[in-house]
């Protein structure tokens, strides 16, 4: 079965602060995505990787970056929290076109 | 401006209705897809269409993908408390590599 794990479901940080959040497949899938999902605006693209070592901006990449050493782990780093930073942060995984999520890590940034 | 309109919003509906959910764009899509996502976790893939006009079926859910591509629309009846949760419609863009999501659809199902 199909398994994309986050490092954690719920977090809070201090304005400032440099978070990590790690995204773990057991699917040898190419690509993995980071996301983050704000009500009323759905799933907005933050990064994407195709391969180990490559990285693609998506759509909201400022303050944001990534790192994947591993196939299997993808890293959303935000370099210095702020508050416009509290969403719920999806990652997922792909083979083709059919994604698979992890249940999400829900931040707060104080 | 969202690149796939999803309408309503939000849906509260009593047990046994039938409801539809719509996804519009002005943009060709290759393919749809939907998704449902449950409080707590992540969207779980309901299904994929990718020929215009076509139409498949998952138990009491139909979906339909637009002539033109360019729309989707999910039908569920006779809804159940356990159909409840935010439905989400995707898609990739004819000349696109990253997936487009709508707002999503909130239903709840009341028993």
């Amino acid at each position: 079965d199909v398994k994309v794990t986050q490092s954690s479901r719920y977090l809070v940080k201090r304005t400032g602060e440099k978070v990590f959040l790690e995204c773990v497949q057991d699917m040898d899938h190419e690509n993995m995505f980071w996301y983050r999902q704000d009500p009323g605006l759905g799933l907005r693209l933050i990064y994407f990787s195709y391969d180990v070592k490559m990285k693609e901006k998506g759509d909201i990449p400022e303050g944001y970056s990534v790192s994947r050493e591993k196939k299997e782990r993808f890293s959303l780093i935000l370099e210095s929290a702020s508050t416009n930073q509290t969403s719920m942060y999806l990652c997922a995984s792909s083979l083709y076109e059919t994604q698979y999520f992890g249940p999400g890590t829900r931040l707060l940034v104080l | 401006t969202q690149l796939l309109e999803q309408s309503p919003q939000f849906l509260s509906i009593q047990e046994g209705e039938n409801l539809t959910v719509y996804c519009n764009s002005s943009s060709v899509f290759s393919s749809l897809q939907w998704y449902r996502q449950e409080p707590g976790e992540g969207p779980v893939l309901l299904v994929t269409v990718v020929t215009g006009g076509e139409v498949k079926k998952l138990k009491r859910l139909t979906f339909q993908f637009g002539d033109a591509r360019k729309d989707s629309s999910l039908h569920i009846t006779a809804a159940q408390p356990g159909d409840t949760g935010l439905y989400l419609c995707a898609g990739y863009m004819e000349y696109g590599n990253k997936l487009v999501f709508g707002a999503g659809t909130i239903l709840r199902v009341k028993s």
